[in-house]
């Protein structure tokens, strides 16, 4: 997936641990998200942010925080990991604007809560 | 809210089969609507997309899609599937006038041989 890295790509964490997931993007784009995607639920937007310094929540923000540290890279945090959030997280990113620009996904992260 | 729907989680059907997969979405304002598909362990790709003009979308690998206004539809079709277009087919809508895309519940196409 063209210039759209998320790190890690697997992780296993204990209820209460904290992490956060990073994505980078190569593209220049201005607007970026995190999404969660689980069976049966589609892609859940989580955060969104438009260009750098901006953030948004989207349908399901409870129990994370992000940080667009600048327009390269918006990092998703959990501070207190739950079962819940066991999912396969997706960075992506558009060029932005009121126009349909093709949005790019990352590969996925693959996060479990035990 | 908008919403996208999906009537279908999954599509079984034998190869060289035609293929359509279905999509409702809600906004009443204007629709930029979107297919995507996911491979195995990928993310997602975008197979298609419709923002004005032509109500007959014609995407990569073969899949076309068809907006129809007065059914809130945005179908996509294949006229004769392979092996490989096995993955899930998600149907899209970005919100009115945002860069958020509303997302579907996904159809699992499972095409054999």
């Amino acid at each position: 997936n063209a210039g759209v890295t998320q790190t890690p790509k697997f992780q296993v964490l204990k209820t209460g641990q904290s992490m956060t997931l990073q994505c980078a993007q190569d593209m220049n784009h201005n607007s970026m998200y995190w999404y969660r995607q689980d069976p049966g639920m589609g892609l859940r937007l989580i955060y969104y942010s438009a260009s750098e310094g901006t953030t948004d929540k989207g349908e399901v923000p409870n129990g994370y925080n992000v940080s667009r540290l600048n327009k390269r890279e918006f990092s998703l945090r959990l501070e207190s990991a739950a079962p819940s959030q066991t999912s396969v997280y997706f960075c992506a990113t558009t060029a932005g604007g009121i126009g349909g620009n093709t949005i790019y996904f990352g590969e996925g992260s693959w996060l479990t809560v035990v | 809210a908008q919403s996208v729907t999906q009537l279908d989680s999954q599509v079984p059907v034998f190869e060289e089969a035609p293929v359509e997969l279905r999509c409702n979405y809600s906004s009443s304002v204007s629709v930029y609507l979107f297919w995507y598909v996911q491979y195995p362990n990928q993310g997602l790709q975008l197979l298609l997309k419709y923002l004005s003009g032509s109500t007959l979308v014609k995407g990569i690998n073969g899949f076309e899609a068809e907006f129809n206004k007065s059914q809130t539809s945005f179908h996509l079709r294949k006229p004769s599937v392979h092996i490989s277009d096995t993955a899930e087919y998600f149907c899209a809508e970005r919100v009115y006038n945002t860069d958020k895309l509303i997302f579907g519940t996904g159809t699992r196409l499972q095409v054999f041989p």
